[in-house]
């Protein structure tokens, strides 16, 4: 399983756009990159997931370059209720997803 | 449409008792999960099942066992607790192994 390495933690003042980048350096060839995002006291939550170049929905934009070894989450704006922490994971086709420690956002007022 | 409903929410045990942890989703995913999640740690892999009928180990599963009691259920069960077994526990569901997961919203428990 490819292993991700991402920020522990990251702080950012309201309005600001966040960018975390996460390494994946022995991603395979049908390897997909996902994120996740979960709030206190609850469990996470799907933000965001892509294979090659970009992919933007309403909550982020994720940017992938073409060696496929690192990607970076984009949060436009952040607000105080983006407080949270952003997981980036491998998904391997036909295995559980692994969650690290992700990267806790604090967004400050 | 509940998602996938953790039962209970909160629990306290002594440790060597037992309880099973219940799990059940309404969105007809194959695939079901159990995390761990520590303080200031990320989610840890107890037992998933890939489809009804079938459960394999993840990367914690000593002192749990599970069962896929169908479709929609997956239980988990810790038969004699341990003060180290004290944490929040995730159930999760999904289409497909690695995409589209949906989390209940946790089980807190402390083992005394």
């Amino acid at each position: 399983l490819a292993k991700t390495t991402q920020p522990i933690s990251m702080d950012s003042y309201e309005g600001q756009e966040v960018n975390i980048t996460c390494s994946h350096n022995n991603i395979a060839t049908n390897d997909y990159i996902t994120w996740y995002q979960q709030f206190p006291s609850q469990g996470p939550r799907f933000i965001i997931q892509g294979y090659k170049t970009k992919v933007t929905n309403e909550v982020a934009s994720l940017f992938i370059p073409a060696d496929r070894k690192s990607s970076t989450l984009s949060l436009p704006r952040v607000s105080l209720s983006d407080t949270a922490v952003y997981y980036c994971l491998v998904s391997t086709l036909n295995t559980p997803l692994v969650f690290g420690k992700g990267t806790r956002l604090s967004v400050i007022a | 449409n509940a998602g996938v409903t953790q039962t209970p929410k909160f629990q306290v045990l002594k440790t060597g008792q037992s309880m099973t942890l219940q799990c059940a989703q309404d969105m007809n995913h194959n695939s079901m999960y159990w995390y761990r999640q520590d303080p200031g740690m990320g989610l840890r892999l107890i037992y998933y099942s890939a489809s009804e009928g079938t459960t394999d180990k993840g990367e914690v599963p000593n002192g749990y066992n599970v069962s896929r009691l169908n479709k929609r259920e997956f239980s988990l069960r810790l038969e004699s607790a341990a003060p180290s077994q004290t944490s929040v526990y995730f159930c999760a569901s999904s289409e497909a192994q690695n995409y589209g997961y949906t989390f209940g919203s946790g089980t807190r428990l402390t083992v005394v």
